[in-house]
């Protein structure tokens, strides 16, 4: 079946760091991607998707580039703030359903 | 433009007893559905509802946990009996139509089953 695999955490990194969290995916057919963000005691957010092969989304300086060659779709983001600390979940849309399937999620601590 | 609404966000309950929770999706959305998230996992489909109607459910436990949307707008989710096993944040969420990409969740319900 589609699955989610994403990288354990949690990723500490100190301010101003490069950040990348990896996603990979199984599914068949063409699905669509996601990052959603939840930050402590708040819902889901989408942070990005990219809907077919090649396509990079982005947002608030993170970046992800649907790669179909490698089924992968990893997170990066040039310089962290402390206020991107959250849980990060990799997700992906099977071609033809509207049932979200999400990875495990990373959590990210961002210090000082 | 307000987000999903979900009530109670904490309930505290023992277990063999009731629980229910309910959901308020953004205005126009047609499509609602409610994420089971265990700790430390991502959001798992329980029951998806277009309009009115359950159009998958095929990962609601039928035997304690039921459902409703009854005019297509909020929703209730409900638990009869729960088990210590349910302690879990019950996540719903809502998009605009059958072929939206995004879904728009809102902030959960943290359940603890003592």
């Amino acid at each position: 079946g589609d699955s989610v695999t994403q990288m354990e955490g949690p990723v500490t990194l100190s301010e101003e760091a490069f950040l990348t969290i990896n996603c990979t995916y199984t599914a068949t057919g063409y699905p669509s991607l996601f990052w959603y963000v939840q930050y402590p005691g708040e819902g889901l957010q989408l942070l990005l998707k990219a809907t077919k092969a090649d396509d990079k989304g982005s947002n608030k300086g993170f970046e992800a580039t649907y790669r179909k060659e490698t089924t992968s779709f990893h997170l990066e983001k040039g310089s962290v703030q402390v206020s991107d600390s959250a849980v990060y979940f990799c997700a992906l849309l099977p071609t033809g359903f509207q049932k979200l399937v999400f990875g495990t999620g990373t959590r990210l601590l961002v210090s000082p | 433009e307000a987000g999903v609404v979900q009530s109670p966000r904490y309930k505290i309950i023992e277990k063999k007893q009731p629980v229910a929770f309910w959901c308020n999706p953004i205005s126009g959305h047609n499509t609602l559905y409610w994420y089971l998230q265990n700790l430390g996992q991502g959001p798992e489909l329980l029951i998806r509802y277009e309009n009115e109607e359950a159009v998958d459910d095929s990962q609601l436990p039928k035997d304690r946990f039921s459902a409703e949307r009854l005019k297509g707008v909020d929703s209730t989710l409900k638990i009869q009996p729960a088990e210590l096993g349910d302690s879990a944040v019950y996540l719903c969420a809502s998009s605009a139509d059958r072929g939206s990409y995004e879904q728009y969740f809102g902030p959960g319900t943290r359940l603890t089953v003592t």
